[in-house]
């Protein structure tokens, strides 16, 4: 019963360049989420998923941009990293049968230098 | 979505209850209370919801006003591990965006 699993858990990056993060769920769950953390704050969405195929923007999606060919898989990516795009990722699922919570991937830890 | 108004820390001794409360006096009618918390460096983890009537879970229970503007989540007998951070959200289920909004919580300690 792995979840949410993401990888990779930690990288440093350099400005300009690019990297997808992976998040895997195996929970058949519909909707899918990208969240951002940074130090001190609460989560903000980036973009999410309600469904294979279809990605729909959050609150601060600039720099970023997210693909769902899978239903299992949810991706985003940096085309060209900046330093205020330091912060830790995570992703999130859940189903659209009844009125549950999210689960939560452990994160990923990205670093822009 | 409804904003939520939590103290920003609260201590409590380890083995008696953590009362954490949050105020949504804007709430709607179809709008429900959730709670997650957030043990240091990892992802969210839910903790419960209510619409209006009390909840209980092996977690936690919810205690809603009768007015619903302000509840009060309840950890009957903390431990260390429940340190963490506490966030109260309040939103419509079913909507198409299905967005949850997480704002900067109430960071419980507990203490031994």
């Amino acid at each position: 019963n792995a979840g949410v699993t993401q990888t990779p858990k930690f990288r440093v990056l350099k400005t300009g360049q690019s990297m997808t993060l992976l998040c895997a769920q195996d929970m058949n769950h519909e909707y899918m989420y990208w969240y951002r953390q940074d130090p001190g704050m609460g989560l903000r969405l980036i973009h999410y998923s309600v469904g294979e195929g279809t990605t729909a923007k959050g609150e601060v999606p600039d720099g970023y941009n997210v693909s769902r060919l899978k239903k299992q898989n949810f991706l985003l990516g940096l085309e060209s990293a900046a330093p205020s795009q330091t912060s830790v990722y995570f992703c999130a699922s859940r189903s659209f049968q009844g009125n549950y919570g999210y689960t939560f991937g452990s994160g990923t830890r990205l670093t822009v230098v | 979505d409804a904003k939520t108004t939590q103290p920003p820390s609260m201590d409590c001794a380890e083995g008696r209850a953590a009362n954490l409360p949050c105020n949504h006096s804007t709430i709607s009618g179809n709008e429900y209370v959730y709670w997650y918390r957030q043990i240091h460096s990892q992802g969210p983890q839910y903790i419960i919801h209510g619409l209006k009537n009390n909840e209980t879970n092996e977690m936690a229970s919810l205690i809603i006003t009768e007015d619903r503007k302000s509840s009060t989540l309840i950890l009957p007998h903390a431990t260390l591990r429940d340190t963490a951070v506490y966030y109260c959200i309040v939103r419509v289920w079913g909507l198409g965006d299905n967005d949850m909004r997480f704002g900067a919580g109430t960071r419980l300690t507990v203490k031994p």
